[in-house]
C-alpha cells in the first residue's frame, strides 16, 4: 500500500515571498503523483502532476514542482506568493497499473499569505 | 475542459431524510467516478469508487445501504445519502475520471455541504 506524508499542516508566509510545501510518499511500486489545491467551501483543482519524463513539472497559477526517486519526494514551489494562493493544498498518488487509478492524499497543508 | 457539476452545493435537513447529491461530467465522459467525504480540517476520505453500468465499489468501513452510489451514465452518478443523521453531516466531494489508469486526474467537482439537524 501507498502512503502520503505532508509534513507541515500549516504554513504562514508573507506575499510576496517563495514558498516550499513538502511532500513525500512510500510505496513499493511505481507511482502517478499530483498536486491539487482546495479553496474555502470548494472541490479540488488540479495544480500539477507528475507521470514520467522530466522530474521538474510546472503547473498552474506559477506552481512548481520536482519528483525526486531517491528521496521520495515531489515538493511544490511559487517563487512568489500572492494572497490569492491562501488555500489548502493536496498532495496525492496514485499507482501506475492498470485499473489503478484510486487517489491516495495526504493530509493537506493550509497555506496562509499574510499580507 | 474537464469540468464537473456537483448539485447542491449546500443542503441542511431534518433528521431521518434522504438526501441525493448529483455529479455530472459536463464535458467529457467520465468512466469512472469517486465519492469522497471530508471532515473538518482533515483529507479526503475515499468513501466509494463507481463505475458506469456497474455496482460501486466501497471502501472499508463505508455502509453500503446508507450511502446508495448510482452512475447510470457516463455523465452522472449520484449519491444517496439515506435516513440521514447528525453524524452524517460532512463535506461530499465527487470527481470523475475519463480512463480507468493512474495517469488520468480525477477532476473535482465543488462539493456538497450537508448539515443534518
Amino acid at each position: 500500500a501507498q502512503s502520503v506524508t505532508q509534513l507541515d499542516s500549516q504554513v504562514p508566509v508573507f506575499e510576496e515571498a517563495p514558498v516550499e510545501l513538502r511532500c513525500n510518499y512510500s510505496s513499493s511500486v511505481s507511482v502517478y503523483l499530483f498536486w491539487y489545491v482546495q479553496y474555502p467551501n470548494q472541490g479540488l483543482q488540479l495544480l500539477l502532476k507528475y507521470l514520467s519524463g522530466s522530474t521538474l513539472v510546472k503547473g498552474i497559477n506559477g506552481f512548481e514542482a520536482e519528483f525526486n526517486k531517491s528521496q521520495t519526494s515531489f515538493h511544490l514551489r511559487k517563487p512568489s506568493v500572492h494572497i490569492s494562493d491562501t488555500a489548502e493544498y493536496f498532495c496525492a498518488v496514485s499507482l501506475t497499473g492498470a485499473g489503478s487509478y484510486q487517489l491516495t492524499f495526504g493530509k493537506g497543508t493550509k497555506l496562509s499569505v499574510i499580507p | 475542459g474537464a469540468v464537473v457539476s456537483q448539485h447542491p452545493s449546500w443542503v441542511i435537513c431534518k433528521s431521518g431524510t434522504s438526501v441525493k447529491i448529483e455529479c455530472r461530467s459536463l464535458d467529457f465522459q467520465a468512466t469512472t467516478m469517486f465519492w469522497y467525504r471530508q471532515f473538518p480540517k482533515q483529507s479526503l476520505m475515499l468513501m466509494a469508487t463507481s463505475n458506469e453500468g456497474s455496482k460501486a465499489t466501497y471502501e472499508q468501513g463505508v455502509e453500503k445501504d446508507k450511502f446508495l452510489i448510482n452512475h447510470a451514465s457516463l455523465t452522472l452518478s449520484t449519491l444517496t445519502v439515506t435516513s440521514a443523521h447528525p453524524e452524517d453531516s460532512s463535506f461530499y466531494i465527487c470527481s470523475a475520471s475519463v480512463g480507468g489508469v493512474g495517469d488520468q486526474p480525477q477532476h473535482f467537482g465543488d462539493g456538497t455541504r450537508l448539515s443534518i439537524l
